[in-house]
């Protein structure tokens, strides 16, 4: 079973601010590592996946990075709006395609 | 990417009665998975439907309390039996496509 950690467990910022959280997970069997955005009665949605150590990926006003030999991930936030609003999850896949998640971070961007 | 829906959207249910969940996908696929988030907790995987043949249940799950049926390759039923409080939560049906999971919008059951 793989553990995923993500941190914090929420976040309440201004709009306008910057911010980041964490997705911890082990760094043996790692395969990929992927992002989700989860609103409210929404379909989490699929933000990135990464699976080369030193990965960047970037989206808009996101981005992520990965570092699998110490066995984490950042994604930022530049400039939050309240539409930014959401729970983000992180998910490792370890060699079966079929990912294991963390409990995700509940971000609040208060306008 | 696949669409997918699913029915209902939420429920409130008594203890000890069932409820069906259905799961529309927009294209043929092979395997369809169903996982739920009780309050708090991680998206967990409770099985994988594949047409044609049984779901396969990862541990903790049983077939006897998540029955889950699929007739076809566009869609899959999961049912929660004899409910309990401790079934409260989010059920979401998948596909996978590149390796990346896409869900439906999920079922929000609250079992009183």
């Amino acid at each position: 079973i793989l553990n995923v950690e993500q941190s914090p467990q929420s976040l309440h910022v201004q709009e306008g601010d910057s911010t980041n959280f964490t997705c911890s997970f082990p760094s043996s069997n790692f395969y990929a590592l992927h992002w989700y955005r989860w609103e409210t009665a929404k379909s989490p949605e699929a933000l990135f996946v990464m699976t080369l150590n030193g990965d960047e990926k970037k989206k808009g006003r996101i981005s992520a990075t990965l570092n699998t030999k110490e066995g984490y991930s950042y994604l930022y936030i530049k400039g939050s709006q309240p539409e930014d609003s959401a729970t983000y999850l992180c998910a490792l896949s370890g060699g079966s395609y079929i990912p294991t998640f963390g409990r995700g971070t509940s971000l609040i961007v208060h306008p | 990417s696949a669409v997918i829906s699913q029915k209902p959207s939420r429920d409130i249910c008594q203890r000890g009665t069932s409820l069906t969940i259905q799961c529309q996908v927009d294209s043929q696929v092979t395997m369809m998975f169903w996982y739920r988030q009780q309050p708090g907790q991680s998206l967990t995987l409770i099985a994988t439907a594949n047409q044609g043949s049984e779901a396969t249940y990862e541990s903790g799950f049983v077939i006897d309390k998540f029955p889950i049926s699929r007739p076809n390759l566009t869609f899959s039923t999961l049912t929660v039996s004899n409910m309990s409080p401790e079934d409260s939560s989010i059920y979401l049906c998948s596909v996978e496509e590149t390796e990346t999971q896409y869900f439906g919008p999920g079922t929000r059951l609250l079992v009183l």
